[in-house]
């Protein structure tokens, strides 16, 4: 039972261009949304989060959107830069505590 | 520094033999966690740890096991029970609380190839 979806595989962008990278939940006791990024062969960083009574948090060029009738956020990033090009992870905190379910990942590519 | 150390970055071994995998924390962190990455898979949680001498199986927690015998450790063991043990392992670590979300600190990872 995939609690967190990432529907998109992979997703190309210009360089200085937005990036969208959407994410669908079903859990709805998460109370907490997080993006993490990765590198290949490296451990994922925390990148930003949302509280599930928030509808947006922005941090820098980063901000994450929440639509809890529609169980979705997704996370924008203003302007792309090559160095943005990883795997992007979102995940969902349920339980008060940290466990995390994490979705499977997209994959951007910023195209200088 | 800070952070999170996993041992060997690369690990083979032979079905059916069991092994560690180590994971050190110097971020004096309570709380510790074991993932696991296969294509496509996204990471699944397999055991975490609240405290010291206290740990909680995660989603695919058979045929794997853990200690917590320090505040700075939680080593894994892939024993020969796990039925697919080839896999990329993250530790990770992050406070504890039941409040806002604190993030997780990751290490680089153990990459388990079993011959």
């Amino acid at each position: 039972d995939q609690q967190v979806k990432q529907n998109s595989p992979s997703l190309s962008v210009q360089e200085g261009r937005i990036s969208i990278l959407n994410c669908d939940y079903t859990n709805s006791m998460f109370d907490y949304f997080l993006w993490y990024k990765k590198y290949p062969a490296e451990g994922p960083t925390f990148l930003i989060s949302i509280s599930s009574i928030k509808d947006k948090n922005e941090d820098g060029r980063f901000t994450v959107f929440l639509n809890k009738s529609a169980k979705h956020l997704s996370l924008h990033i203003v302007p792309s830069q090559p160095g943005d090009s990883a795997v992007y992870f979102c995940a969902g905190r349920w339980g008060g505590y940290q466990k995390v379910t994490f979705g499977i990942g997209t994959k951007l590519q910023v195209i200088p | 520094d800070g952070g999170i150390t996993q041992s060997p970055k690369y690990l083979f071994r032979k079905e059916g033999q069991n092994v560690t995998l180590s994971c050190e924390q110097n971020l004096n962190h309570d709380a510790m966690y074991w993932y696991r990455q296969d294509p496509g898979q996204g990471l699944r949680l397999i055991y975490y740890s609240q405290i010291v001498n206290d740990f909680q199986k995660g989603d695919i927690a058979e045929g794997y096991s853990v200690s917590r015998e320090k505040k700075e450790s939680f080593p894994l063991t892939v024993t020969s029970a796990q039925k697919n043990p080839t896999a990329f392992y993250l530790c990770a670590s992050s406070s504890s609380s039941g409040g806002a979300y604190n993030e997780q600190f990751f290490g680089p990872g153990t990459r388990l190839t079993v011959l």
